[in-house]
């Protein structure tokens, strides 16, 4: 069965530490992935993807994420975190020529001030 | 630039009820797919509209079906409502069938409560 897996329910950050946001996935063949974040009573909203080139991908408001063949990861990461980062982001997906997309069960972030 | 629009913005039901949840997508997409989020779970994909048709569908039971219009607005329908049908429904729309590289634009959600 294909599956994305967020290991970690929650992670805490002090603000202007960096932040990483595991991620890694079950998809067959070269899957397109997503993060998006979900703010308290919103819909998801996109940060950034991974299509092909570059394993760096740089998104929305100075978060990036890293993808891993060899791992099938795709860690979310930001140098310097801020208190307004804190939310829930999932980790997302999508075959090639394919029309689901699979989420994860998302990761709470605390970023303490 | 109107976004993704879902209504209404909460509703309450007792078993054995019907709902009808309606989505509007961003304006210039034409693909219309909803998902459940249940509590403290990531969104769960229920199916996809595209030209007025179902073309993909998750694994939900057929109480789950929805419609799409000429105007690429949608709506998903719920019968004989479970508790377990308790959750976030969340529209999300975006622009050609199997362009699977673009990320989903999402509505705000219905949160449907079941009593």
């Amino acid at each position: 069965a294909q599956s994305v897996a967020q290991p970690e329910d929650q992670v805490n950050v002090a603000e202007g530490n960096p932040l990483t946001v595991k991620c890694t996935y079950s998809v067959s063949g070269n899957p397109y992935l997503f993060w998006y974040v979900q703010y308290p009573n919103r819909g998801l909203q996109f940060l950034l993807k991974y299509i092909t080139g570059d394993n760096l991908v740089k998104g929305s408001y100075g978060f990036e994420a890293e993808f891993n063949k060899s791992q099938t990861s795709f860690h979310l990461k930001k140098p310097s975190a801020l208190v307004s980062d804190s939310a829930l982001y999932f980790c997302a997906a999508q075959n090639t020529g394919g029309f689901k997309t699979i989420f994860g069960a998302g990761t709470r972030l605390f970023v303490k001030a | 630039d109107a976004g993704v629009t879902q209504s209404p913005t909460h509703l309450i039901k007792t078993r054995g009820q019907q709902v009808t949840l309606r989505c509007s997508p961003k304006s210039g997409h034409d693909t219309v797919s909803w998902y459940q989020q249940a509590l403290g779970q990531g969104p769960q994909f229920i199916f996809q509209y595209y030209e007025e048709e179902e073309r993909q569908r998750g694994n939900f039971p057929d109480r789950f079906s929805g419609h799409q219009f000429p105007n690429y607005s949608s709506e998903l329908n719920v019968n004989a409502l479970l508790l377990g049908d308790s959750a976030l429904y969340l529209c999300a729309s975006s622009f050609g069938l199997g362009v699977s590289n673009q990320p989903q634009h999402f509505g705000d959600g219905t949160r449907l409560s079941i009593l």
